[in-house]
């Protein structure tokens, strides 16, 4: 079936820094990625969508100098949050979805801001 | 707009038990619905989907039929196994391509026990 990769798939940073997540379709084109963050024991929190050569629509909420989204290709997407805090702490998951293909999605990040 | 309500877990059975988690939607026009599964510190994996009235989405002994007259999309399999213990969330999507948003429900926790 579709793979898609998430990397890194855990990370510990200092407050403040900047942390830079991918995600790659590695056997379809995506034309939409979708970024979701998981808090523990609940569902999935939609966050953006990114469509190929074009910039991300943010759900309500979400702040988008925050959490820059980039899909410069038909098979990659990248998330960077910025000056990341302690309450940016969290599980994201990227998913991508092409023509005639369901959503799939990437094995997730664990983010832990010191 | 779009939403999906689960039961609320965690669901504990025997191996070997007969296992249903119940799913409705509420949505516009005619939604393709899906189950995922999420294993621990994992992303979420398709397990079967349904594209339209009467569909019965099938797959590692899982099965869902997707009821427009009850808006069901209710999961069950037969005999659970240990290695089926995950969260399975039920979710719909207003097409069957991956370019939509997924609305998800709150997802169920099951735990197989010996």
């Amino acid at each position: 079936g579709a793979v898609v990769s998430q990397h890194p798939s855990w990370v510990i940073c200092k407050s403040g820094t900047s942390v830079k997540i991918e995600c790659r379709s590695l056997d379809f084109q995506a034309t939409t990625m979708f970024w979701y963050r998981q808090f523990p024991k609940q569902s999935l929190m939609l966050m953006a969508t990114s469509n190929e050569g074009s910039k991300a629509t943010y759900e309500q909420g979400v702040e988008k100098d925050k959490f820059l989204i980039n899909h410069a290709s038909l098979t990659l997407s990248t998330l960077t949050v910025t000056s990341a805090h302690p309450e940016d702490s969290s599980f994201y998951i990227c998913s991508a979805g092409g023509f005639n293909q369901p959503q799939h999605f990437g094995d997730g990040t664990r983010l832990s801001i010191l | 707009g779009n939403s999906v309500t689960q039961m609320e877990g965690p669901v504990t059975l025997s191996e070997e038990a007969f296992l249903t988690i119940n799913c409705t939607y509420t949505a516009t026009g005619y939604p393709s619905l899906f189950w995922y599964v999420q294993y621990p510190g994992e992303g979420l994996q398709l397990l079967l989907k349904a594209t339209k009235a009467d569909d019965k989405g099938s797959n590692k002994g899982f099965e869902a039929t997707y009821r427009k007259e009850t808006t069901s999309f209710h999961l069950e399999k037969g005999s659970v196994q240990v290695s089926d213990s995950a969260v399975y969330f039920c979710a719909l999507s207003g097409v069957t391509g991956g370019g939509n948003k997924l609305t998800f429900g709150t997802g169920t926790q099951l735990k197989v026990e010996l």
